[in-house]
């Protein structure tokens, strides 16, 4: 079945350590995009790639770094530098032309010990 | 930024009794999206309506849109159990296919 796969469903990190968020789709979509959720709040874009080797800063893209090597994958790494990493991350991807839903994944929560 | 903000932010409600949620945005835009989120999921499109749409309508879903007051409303008819959920709109005011999402509204269905 066509979807998105994120893993792990669950990541501590340690202090002063990066961790890598992994996302695959095989919906052939060219857009993909990672979301932070806090609780009781909504969504808010990390970054987005339109097309490989291609991405832009959303509007908290400070401690996350992201690369886009192939269509089907978007990983996203939490650096050290992000101070609050703690949070349930989203990655979505959507097809080309306007209009266009997105398909989301399970999430991934991350959390410090 | 938030552009959507949904209203009420929780409700709860008995099975069989309609829910009503609302979404007001700022900026003009070509599509507004409502979503749903079970605890602990992703999110599942529920229903897009274009800003040339008034009125959208999915199984027990109805979505309107008002682009003179920059509101939209999701109503959930004959409401179950299993509706119980965040609800979240967004619009496409960010570009380039990106959303921006609101707060949500959580919505409680008693059995």
């Amino acid at each position: 079945d066509g979807g998105i796969t994120q893993s792990p469903k669950y990541l501590f990190r340690k202090e002063g350590q990066n961790v890598t968020l992994s996302c695959e789709q095989n919906l052939n979509h060219d857009a993909m995009y990672w979301y932070r959720q806090d609780p009781g709040q909504g969504l808010r874009l990390i970054y987005y790639s339109q097309i490989v080797n291609d991405f832009q800063k959303g509007d908290i893209a400070e401690g996350y770094s992201v690369s886009r090597e192939k269509k089907e994958s978007f990983p996203l790494t939490v650096t050290s530098a992000q101070k609050n990493p703690t949070a349930f991350y989203l990655c979505a991807s959507t097809g080309t032309g306007g209009n266009q839903p997105q398909h989301f994944g399970d999430g991934t929560r991350l959390s410090i010990l | 930024s938030q552009q959507g903000e949904e209203d009420p932010q929780a409700l709860s409600i008995q099975e069989g009794e309609n829910a009503t949620m609302n979404c007001s945005y700022k900026t003009s835009i070509n599509n507004l999206q409502w979503y749903r989120q079970n605890s602990g999921r992703g999110l599942v499109h529920l229903i897009l309506i274009r800003s040339n749409e008034r009125e959208k309508h999915s199984g027990r879903l109805r979505v309107t849109l008002d682009t003179s007051k920059k509101s939209s409303s999701l109503l959930i008819t004959a409401s179950r159990a299993a509706d119980t959920a965040s609800y979240f709109c967004a619009t496409d005011a960010g570009g380039g296919n990106k959303l921006v999402f609101g707060a949500g509204t959580i919505l409680r269905v008693k059995s």
